[in-house]
């Protein structure tokens, strides 16, 4: 069946440092894929998606170009800020009326 | 702008008790869904629906029910509780469509004691 695997977190990093978030994903057919980020004690919003194979999805200064060679999807932002922690979660859509399948989640926290 | 609309926030039971948690969008979406969040399993898929009067299971659907009367409300009924059911539900609502952005509740913290 179809599958996320996001990298083991969590993940602390300094103010202005570079961040990449690895996400790999198992599924029949063309899914879209998607980014979604959970702050504190909200829900889920959407962060960036794509829908096909080579599109970059970008929002916020964060970056994920859709890979089918390598069935990955990793967010990257150049320069994080201490705003931007929150949980990360990588999901996958494989149809129309599909369910929104989700990897476990990272927690990354940024420190002034 | 509403957009999906939980209640309640938190909710302490008694194993054995019954509840509905409600979830009720306003974007006219076709499609719902229940997903309850633990530490480290990520969102995991309890009932969703693709439209009134059609629901079906997800990856974890014993102990919970749902129906589908209206195209706004998507109830979720906790059966009998139990201490594994205490976990944090979300709610969301999506058009249908490959590409298409799900669009979540604040989220409901449930404890069962």
């Amino acid at each position: 069946g179809d599958s996320v695997t996001q990298m083991e977190g969590p993940v602390t990093l300094s103010e202005e440092a570079f961040l990449t978030i690895n996400c790999t994903y198992t599924a029949t057919g063309y899914p879209s894929l998607f980014w979604y980020v959970q702050y504190p004690g909200e829900g889920l919003q959407l962060l960036l998606k794509a829908t096909k194979a080579d599109d970059k999805g970008s929002n916020k200064g964060f970056e994920a170009t859709y890979r089918k060679e390598t069935t990955s999807f990793h967010l990257e932002k150049g320069s994080v800020q201490v705003s931007d922690s929150a949980v990360y979660f990588c999901a996958l859509k494989a149809g129309a009326n599909s369910k929104l399948t989700f990897g476990k989640g990272i927690t990354l926290s940024v420190r002034p | 702008n509403a957009g999906v609309t939980q209640t309640p926030k938190f909710q302490v039971l008694k194993t054995g008790q019954s509840m509905t948690l409600q979830c009720a969008q306003d974007m006219n979406h076709e499609y719902m869904s229940w997903y309850r969040q633990d530490p480290g399993m990520g969102l995991r898929l309890i009932h969703y629906s693709v439209g009134a009067g059609i629901t079906d299971q997800g990856e974890v659907p014993n102990g919970y029910n749902v129906s589908r009367s209206t195209t706004e409300d998507f109830p979720l009924r906790l059966l009998s509780a139990a201490p594994s059911q205490t976990s944090v539900y979300f709610c969301a609502s999506s058009y249908s469509g490959l590409g298409t952005e799900a669009f979540f509740g604040q989220g409901t913290r449930l404890t069962v004691v």
